[in-house]
């Protein structure tokens, strides 16, 4: 069973940095492609960004709302994938979930929440 | 960028109805990249419909997806209590980003 747990969400002032980080279980990590998705409390979802797999040279792609402040990595040995955000504004404010990409299948984590406040 | 715009913003009908919901691409969606989620209160998105059309694992028969190039439907055949939530489409590849529409809400009328 596809499993991918979030973690590292908290409180942060404007301006500052933090990362996130997702746990995979239940699949082959490094054969996937792996992305970052966000939802505004009571509002609709934004794609943050993607990894792509080994086999596609680990490209990675980014909204424009967040290229140049966030970088998305993973480390295959380890199952995780991970998002460093740095620069944060209010709008970063967010639950932020990792996604797998399966075949043309997605698979959610519960996601974690950002905090963005002074 | 792809747009995608959802419509009705607010769905309202009664359990045992038939739903129809719309997602309208600014542009033609690559190869067929466009899926459907349903997301309840305090829950994360569960993927229902990829590729347009295929139910993933575990969506009821109930449901359908169809249409092509810039103008898709998902169809909820006989309304069911649990499926009143917030429906998005997304396209989901060959051309970021990989926008959501704003989504749709299924309420019970």
């Amino acid at each position: 069973e596809v499993q991918l747990v979030e973690s590292g969400g908290g409180v942060v002032q404007p301006g500052g940095s933090l990362r996130l980080s997702c746990a995979a279980s239940g699949f082959i990590f490094s054969d996937h492609f792996m992305d970052w998705v966000r939802q505004t409390p009571g509002k609709g979802l934004e794609w943050v960004g993607r990894s792509k797999n080994r086999g596609h040279n680990y490209i990675t792609e980014y909204a424009a709302s967040v290229r140049d402040r966030f970088i998305i990595y993973r480390d295959d040995s380890r199952n995780s994938l991970h998002l460093q955000m740095r620069g944060l504004k209010s709008e970063d404010m967010a639950v932020y979930y990792c996604v797998v990409w399966q075949a043309g299948v997605a698979s959610w984590g519960q996601g974690t929440l950002v905090t963005v406040s002074s | 960028e792809i747009v995608l715009t959802q419509s009705p913003g607010t769905l309202s009908l009664s359990p045992g109805e038939r739903a129809t919901l719309s997602c309208r691409a600014s542009q033609s969606v690559p190869s067929k990249y466009l899926a459907w989620y349903q997301q309840k209160p305090g829950q994360a998105p569960r993927l229902l419909i990829y590729s347009v059309s295929n139910r993933a694992t575990g969506t009821p028969d109930r449901f359908s997806g169809s249409g092509s190039e810039t103008d898709f439907t998902l169809t909820i055949a006989r309304l069911e209590p649990e499926d009143f939530a917030v429906y998005y489409c997304q396209h989901y590849d060959s051309s970021p980003p990989y926008t959501f529409g704003q989504g749709t809400k299924l309420e019970i009328k």
